[in-house]
């Protein structure tokens, strides 16, 4: 099975912050990759498909870009609706299988 | 909209059959993929199978011999039945439609609607 792992494993910020998260393949997956957004009792909800491209209806300041195995969210400016949990996904091979989670709290 | 709802026991005895039905609503089950992906605090995320609406099936190795995924076309629905369940299968389970989109030329697949969740415990 394809390993993620992703880093931080959480981190603290303010609203207007920009940040940046990381999601690692232990293989390349090209951009077979995948970001959801969850809030705690809810299923989680596609933010970004590919790598890069962004789903219908996600606000503009969420990003993504890969180089290698490497894969990067970058939120340009945190809302306050933001606050959540982030997860990749690689649909390269199966199984697909998600990275263990990035958990963005208020500072 | 396409709308996925989960139901079932939200508890199992250990050596049954965890078992699971997916209603979709807003679209038709023909000509996707439909999914099942359990959630819990030690394993995180993991993606248990899918099946095609033609009953194409794709189990995660981890599950299989005791996962079976079935689909019925006309009632909406898809289905999970995972035998001999342990408190190992405690999670949330989560229905889900992996879709299959288009990033520049490519084809990939992403879960682009999900249910809601349903808590199964596994206990006696």
């Amino acid at each position: 099975d394809i390993q993620m792992t992703q880093s931080p494993s959480s981190l603290s910020a303010s609203v207007g912050d920009r940040v940046t998260l990381t999601c690692r393949a232990s293989q390349v997956i090209s951009n077979y990759l995948n970001w959801y957004q969850q809030t705690p009792g809810k299923a989680p909800k596609l933010l970004i498909y590919g790598g890069s491209t962004l789903q219908g209806g996600v606000p503009s300041r969420f990003s993504g870009s890969f180089s290698g195995r490497d894969f990067t969210l970058t939120i340009s400016s945190l809302e306050p609706a933001d606050f959540a949990t982030y997860y990749c996904q690689q649909s390269f091979s199966t199984p697909w299988t998600f990275g263990p989670g990035t958990k963005v709290e208020i500072k | 909209q396409v709308q996925l709802q989960e139901s079932g026991p939200g508890l199992v005895k250990p050596s049954e059959t965890l078992s699971l039905t997916c209603t979709v609503s807003g679209d038709s089950i023909t000509g996707y993929y439909w999914g099942w992906i359990r959630q819990s605090p030690g394993k995180g995320l993991e993606c248990i199978g899918y099946i095609y609406y033609n009953g194409n099936t794709n189990y995660n190795p981890s599950f299989r011999g005791r996962v079976t995924i079935s689909v019925d076309t006309s009632k909406n629905q898809f289905s999970l039945k995972l035998t001999s369940a342990t408190a190992a299968d405690t999670a949330v389970y989560f229905c889900a439609r992996p879709l299959l989109g288009l990033s520049g030329v490519k084809g990939i697949y992403y879960f682009d609607h999900w249910g809601q969740g349903i808590p199964v415990t596994v206990s006696s």
